[in-house]
């Protein structure tokens, strides 16, 4: 199994600025992944963090909006910038590696004010 | 695309009683993976079991045993002895296998499962 670290695990923050989460892994994994889980609803996938490349993002997410960083096996960080109200969510940073189960940090809970 | 349909929104049992969470999904693939994650108010994703889709048997940990019905693409969770800690949503996943076009999780979008005392 793997141990992920997530930092910060909540914060409040100004709209118009921006936050960057951090996921240190405690070993080496394939894929990393960023998903957000808007309140009362189900995790939604942001991208696939892509070591030493860009990230992949899926529908409706943009690399200005939730730029990623990948910069080695173990460590990635999520930015939210210029944000909103509507960025308030749980972000969570999730690993796996090939055929196993992916495993979660314990979230990141961010209040747009 | 993969979908997963979860048609409880809540749920709630009596401590002690058996209660069962539907899930159903929609692939066009033969061999993919399915979950079900645990999400208590910690918001910790925390699994619960897991299953692939080319065995036959049914998965089975602990308390927790799943009714995998690959033709009717049906991943029901079946807890026995549900204790207070059993209370958080529950969530249903779909992954295709390592090696496909992405190996990310699709997630129902939960189940409110209560427990009575």
């Amino acid at each position: 199994s793997a141990v992920i670290s997530q930092k910060p695990s909540r914060d409040i923050c100004q709209r118009g600025t921006s936050l960057t989460i951090q996921c240190q892994v405690d070993s080496q994994v394939t894929m990393m992944f960023w998903y957000r889980q808007q309140p009362g609803q189900s995790l939604t996938l942001i991208a696939t963090a892509n070591q030493g490349s860009e990230a992949t993002y899926e529908s409706g997410f943009v690399i200005d909006k939730f730029p990623i960083s990948r910069p080695n096996l173990t460590f990635s960080t999520l930015t939210v910038s210029n944000m909103s109200p509507e960025d308030s969510s749980i972000y969570l940073c999730s690993v796996t590696d090939r055929d196993t189960e992916a495993f979660f940090g314990q979230g990141t809970r961010l209040t747009v004010v | 695309a993969q979908t997963v349909t979860q048609s409880q929104p809540e749920m709630s049992v009596q401590e002690a009683e058996t209660v069962t969470l539907s899930c159903t999904y929609d692939t066009s693939e033969s061999d993919y993976y399915l979950f079900w994650y645990k999400q208590p108010p910690s918001r910790q994703m925390i699994l619960v079991i897991r299953q692939e889709a080319y065995k036959q048997q049914n998965a089975t940990e602990n308390r927790f045993s799943v009714n995998f019905q690959k033709a009717a693409k049906s991943f029901s969770l079946k807890i026995s002895d549900s204790q207070l800690g059993d209370a958080a949503m529950y969530f249903c996943a779909y992954r295709a296998p390592y090696g496909g076009a992405t190996n990310k999780l699709i997630f129902g979008t939960g189940t409110l499962l209560a427990v009575q005392p």
